[in-house]
């Protein structure tokens, strides 16, 4: 089974502050992806990536960016964190190639005051 | 817009009952379709999946019923156990490797 990590686990940021998470993979998947889970919600697609270089917008891109500067990395980037990113984000790799499957990682708790 | 609608948002069974959690979708072209479940305090995991040749996927006391006429499908959970208490999400796989998730309904198993 992959192996999705995620940094930190929890993190408080401040109104204004930049903000980055962290996600590597140990298992060359093509696809990794970060979500957000807030209740009432389910899990929201923020971006997505099909390898090294590549990033997609999801559903829900506005005030975030990614990064896949490698198969192994993929971090989300908060320029300007407001209050409204408070949320807990999961990072998630997939295989392709024919295999739709997701392997997550464990979340980050990420609270902006 | 939302593309993947699940119903009910919780229910309750008692132990030993079929717990049947619904799914509708918009977009015919559609073909990829898992469901996870994520326990409290835990992430979401791969539970079972089909795909639109198949009406239906049967793994254990899990079984999807897929209707592609209609763009639904349904998890049923027979012999629930308290064990099964958990977030249920529907998915699809909305276009290369796109994978949306529904709301998630939460299912309560009572011993």
């Amino acid at each position: 089974e992959a192996a999705v990590t995620q940094s930190p686990r929890n993190k408080v940021a401040v109104t204004g502050g930049k903000v980055t998470l962290s996600c590597n993979q140990t298992n060359n998947h093509n696809n990794m992806y970060w979500y957000r889970q807030d209740t009432g919600h389910g899990l929201r697609l923020i971006h997505y990536s099909y390898g090294a270089g590549s990033t997609e917008k999801g559903d829900i891109p506005d005030g975030y960016k990614a990064s896949r500067p490698s198969q192994e990395n993929f971090s989300l980037i908060l320029e300007l964190a407001t209050p409204s990113q408070t949320s807990v984000y999961f990072c998630a790799s997939g295989p392709g190639q024919g295999d739709e499957r997701l392997f997550f990682g464990h979340g980050t708790k990420l609270s902006v005051l | 817009q939302q593309q993947v609608r699940q119903s009910p948002q919780s229910l309750t069974v008692w132990e030993g009952e079929t717990a049947i959690l619904n799914c509708s979708y918009e977009d015919s072209t559609f073909d990829y379709f898992p469901w996870y479940w994520q326990f409290p305090r835990e992430s979401p995991a791969l539970l079972i999946a089909i795909r639109p040749v198949s009406n239906k996927k049967e793994d254990g006391r899990f079984t999807i019923f897929f209707n592609k006429r209609e763009k639904k499908l349904s998890l049923h959970i027979t012999d629930s156990q308290p064990g099964d208490s958990a977030t249920y999400f529907c998915a699809v796989d909305t276009n290369a490797y796109k994978v949306i998730f529904g709301k998630g309904t939460h299912l309560h198993v009572l011993p």
